[in-house]
């Protein structure tokens, strides 16, 4: 798995988009990007994923460069209930159920 | 709820004992994933299981062994218990879903050893 890159702190404005950043310049063709999250003492969350092209759902939007070597997290509205410590992963989405590997994250905290 | 089971959600014991986490996995998930998190620590993965057989072991210790059953719930076995040991234990299920793999974690149990 690639090896991923993720500031250790940010913070964000309530109400405001939270962009999160993630650097992983090592990424093969065939390697995913995942966004999970951790809500204090929480199990970790799935929030997004995507290949190559920007990816958007319900709880938030993905954006990858076109060379594919870093990634945006944007979170539109933040909340306060979006604090939490959020992991960018880098991975082969193939057939074998590897686990996860998880780095150290991005903690976020909204501010009110 | 987010289908992940785990029991139970806290435990006090003393060293040198012995526990066992449970963990059953959302209907359907034949993999289960553990994983340790210690105190303002990142999270660790342990082992992973799939129906019923070990596929892959990270940094887990001698004193620490697990098992899937016919059922696909696992167990994880803690012996020889350290003060080291107190942190929080994830198990996590995944199923195959297009063309990725969905993981689903369970809210975890909270070890400490006193």
């Amino acid at each position: 798995d690639a090896k991923t890159t993720q500031p250790p702190s940010m913070d964000c404005a309530e109400g405001r988009a939270a962009n999160l950043p993630c650097n992983h310049s090592t990424i093969s063709g065939n390697e995913y990007v995942y966004w999970y999250r951790q809500i204090h003492s929480q199990g970790p969350q799935y929030i997004i994923h995507g290949l190559k092209n920007n990816e958007t759902n319900e709880m938030a939007s993905l954006i990858i460069t076109e060379d594919r070597k870093s990634s945006t997290l944007i979170l539109p509205h933040a909340t306060l209930r979006d604090t939490a410590v959020y992991y960018c992963i880098v991975r082969v989405a193939q057939s074998s159920a590897r686990q996860l590997t998880f780095g150290s994250g991005t903690q976020l905290t909204v501010l009110p | 709820d987010s289908g992940v089971t785990q029991t139970p959600k806290h435990l006090i014991t003393a060293t040198g004992q012995r526990v066992t986490l449970r963990c059953s996995p959302r209907s359907g998930d034949l993999s289960v994933y553990w994983y340790q998190q210690s105190l303002d620590q990142g999270l660790q993965f342990l082992i992973h299981y799939y129906n019923g057989e070990e596929r892959a072991k990270g940094n887990i210790l001698e004193r620490f062994s697990a098992q899937q059953f016919p059922d696909l719930h696992s167990e994880l076995n803690l012996s020889s218990l350290e003060l080291g040991d107190s942190a929080l234990y994830f198990c996590a299920s995944s199923v195959m879903t297009g063309s990725n793999y969905g993981y689903t974690f369970g809210s975890g149990t909270r070890l400490t050893v006193v």
